[in-house]
């Protein structure tokens, strides 16, 4: 157990639909960081918050995508008007920056896009 | 632009076999490098390497960094078939680095035959 939890563990959905993913960090951990990872690829940044702050979006990232942090706990990850595209693995990682880089990953959210 | 390249992207060997596996990179503000196995879901820590020639050690794995060359090697020796996974690796920036100050490679697939 890593003590990163992610809801839902899977998530299938019809094309044109909204998602909303959660994660849950490691209470201690300032650092939260999305993933989205393909079959047959490493982990591709999406975006990153350190505190309530988004510090990092990704270049690539379309602007369907919306993550927030609102009280620098939990973090939510939002894709509207969903495509086949966006089928793949949502993980989430935190850590605290400056004491330990390690990043601690949640089991991810499985995203099927119909 | 920041990269991390890992060789080979794939690799199938038998039970017992010795296998090498390799991170390069090429980054500005180089601070550490990262070691990850995953399975199925969450990639899981093996090492965090950062000082050149000094070798971790855990059972049958083991990594070393050489920052003059640029890069790092994970081996696994008597492979086992609970070895098989995908063996990420990662580079941490210093402050001011992008992609959250942590870039990944795509991962080596291992499968290791009975």
């Amino acid at each position: 157990d890593t003590g990163v939890s992610q809801d839902p563990r899977h998530k299938i959905t019809k094309r044109g639909q909204n998602v909303t993913f959660r994660c849950d960090p490691i209470s201690e951990h300032n650092r939260l960081y999305w993933y989205r990872q393909t079959l047959g690829q490493g982990p591709e940044f999406l975006t990153y918050f350190q505190n309530e702050a988004q510090l990092e979006k990704s270049r690539l990232l379309s602007d369907r995508f919306s993550a927030e942090r609102p009280k620098g706990s939990f973090s939510t990850l939002e894709i509207q008007r969903t495509e086949q595209g966006d089928s793949a693995m949502y993980l989430c990682a935190s850590n605290v920056r400056g004491i330990n880089e390690k990043l601690f990953f949640g089991s991810g959210t499985q995203l099927s896009v119909l | 632009e920041d990269k991390v390249v890992q060789s080979p992207l794939s690799l199938v060997v038998h039970e017992g076999d010795t296998v090498t596996l390799n991170c390069s990179y090429e980054v500005t503000n180089f601070r550490s490098l990262l070691w990850y196995k995953q399975e199925k879901k969450a990639p899981t820590f093996l090492f965090m390497l950062t000082s050149s020639g000094i070798e971790k050690k855990s059972g049958r794995l083991s990594s070393i960094l050489d920052k003059k060359e640029l890069f790092s090697i994970l081996n696994i020796t008597a492979t086992q078939t609970g070895d098989s996974a995908v063996y990420l690796c990662a580079v941490v920036l210093r402050d001011g680095g992008s992609q959250g100050n942590l870039i990944f490679g795509k991962g080596t697939k291992l499968s290791v035959k009975p």
